[in-house]
Parts: C-alpha cells; structure tokens; sequence
C-alpha cells in the first residue's frame, strides 16, 4: 500500500510570512497533484507535476517534484488570509487493476491569521 | 459552470435504507472516480469507471456498495443497507483520459452522507 505523509499536519501563521508544506512518500509517483480543499467543498486543483526536479510557480506558490518523484513541497511567499485551507498531496500511481489511481495524503491544514 | 457536479449535496439516511449519490462529470470527459473521505481521514479511492464499464473497483467495499455509469446519465453509487459506519463525505472526480504521466482529477463538491 503507498502511502503519502504530509506534514506539518496543521500551521497557523501571520499574515505575511512564508511557509512551506512537504509530502513525502517511499514510493515513485507517475504525478502528483497539488489540490486545496474548503470546508464543506471538494478538492480544487492547484498544480500538476510530472517531471522529477519540476518546478513550477502559481503567483506566490511555489510547488517542488523531488528528483526521484518520491516527495513534493509547496511553498507560499507571504501568506494571505485567502490562502486559508486545507492543502492536499495526491500521487498518481498504477493500480493492480491497471489502472492510474491517485493516493492522498492527509492534508495539511493552514490558517493565516491577518 | 461545466465542473463535476454532485448531487444532493446533503442526504440524511436511517440504519438500513438506501442511498444514490449521483455525479455528472465534466464536459468532455468520460473517466469517472468515486472517492470516500472519512472525518480526519484523507480521501479514500473507491472505484473508477467508464461508460458502462467498471474499470477498477478495488477500492470498494465488497457488500453493499456498487457503481455504475450508464450510456445516459450521471454516475451512481449506490449504498445497500446503510450502516452508521458510511456516514463520510464522498466525492467524485473526472479527468479527460488516462494518460501515462497525467491523470488530472477534478472534483465535485461532494455529498455529505449521514446515516442516523
């Protein structure tokens, strides 16, 4: 079974200051996907990363593909109120059955205080 | 708004009836995903479907639980005989194809299950 370990599992920070989220995992991953997820909602798409050592830039996020395509970090430059939520890995792996599935880890949950 | 919609977004159920969760997937795209989120748990995959095919349900309970996606229509799952134990949130998701490398998946808002 894989398993994606996020941490840290919960972060309250000020408004202002820089943060970075990790996800760790002792698997190889075709993917990962970056979601964010709001109260009461489903998961929203941030980013998709697919090349070992990728980067890629969504306005102040920042989000990393280790090398091996075994962990990932997101990190967010001067955090807003906004950015509140819950932030959720998901590795995207071949199943038993042949097909891609995506494992998610548990989520790490953010709150900027202004 | 051509997202994945869900619907009902709230369904109430006692011990023993049935629930149908339904979900239309985005334009365009034909792969559907059921996933179960429990309360401080991650997202749980369930199964994976095509038109009128059931792909991968190795995430599925095996009593109780089924899926389908007819030629028309939305995705269901449906849940037999609901037990206290399936009150989570569940969420279905579709992406456009299977691709090797990507496998993007977008996600309804979810239905909330509580069985009383």
């Amino acid at each position: 079974t894989q398993l994606l370990e996020q941490s840290p599992q919960f972060l309250s920070i000020q408004e202002g200051e820089n943060l970075t989220v990790y996800c760790n995992s002792s698997s190889v991953f075709s993917s990962l996907q970056w979601y964010r997820q709001e109260p009461g909602e489903g998961p929203v798409l941030l980013v998709t990363v697919v090349t070992g050592g990728e980067v890629k830039k969504l306005k102040r996020l920042t989000f990393q593909f280790g090398d091996a395509r075994k962990d990932s970090s997101l990190h967010i430059t001067a955090a807003q109120p906004g950015d509140t939520g819950l932030y959720l890995c998901a590795g995207s792996s071949r199943s038993g059955a042949g097909s891609y599935q995506l494992t998610f880890g548990k989520g790490t949950k953010l709150s900027v205080i202004p | 708004n051509a997202g994945v919609m869900q619907n009902p977004r709230h369904l109430v159920r006692r011990r023993g009836q049935e629930a149908r969760l339904r979900c239309s997937p985005m334009k365009g795209h034909s792969h559907v995903y059921w996933y179960r989120q429990l309360p401080e748990e991650g997202l749980k995959f369930m199964v994976y479907l095509q038109k009128e095919n059931i792909i991968d349900e190795s995430g599925m309970p095996k009593e109780r639980f089924s899926a389908e996606f007819p030629k028309e229509g939305p995705s269901i799952l449906r849940i037999q005989q609901v037990v206290r134990g399936d009150s989570a949130a569940y969420f279905c998701a579709s992406s456009l194809g299977q691709d090797s490398s990507y496998n993007e998946q977008f996600f309804g808002p979810g239905t909330r299950l509580t069985v009383l």
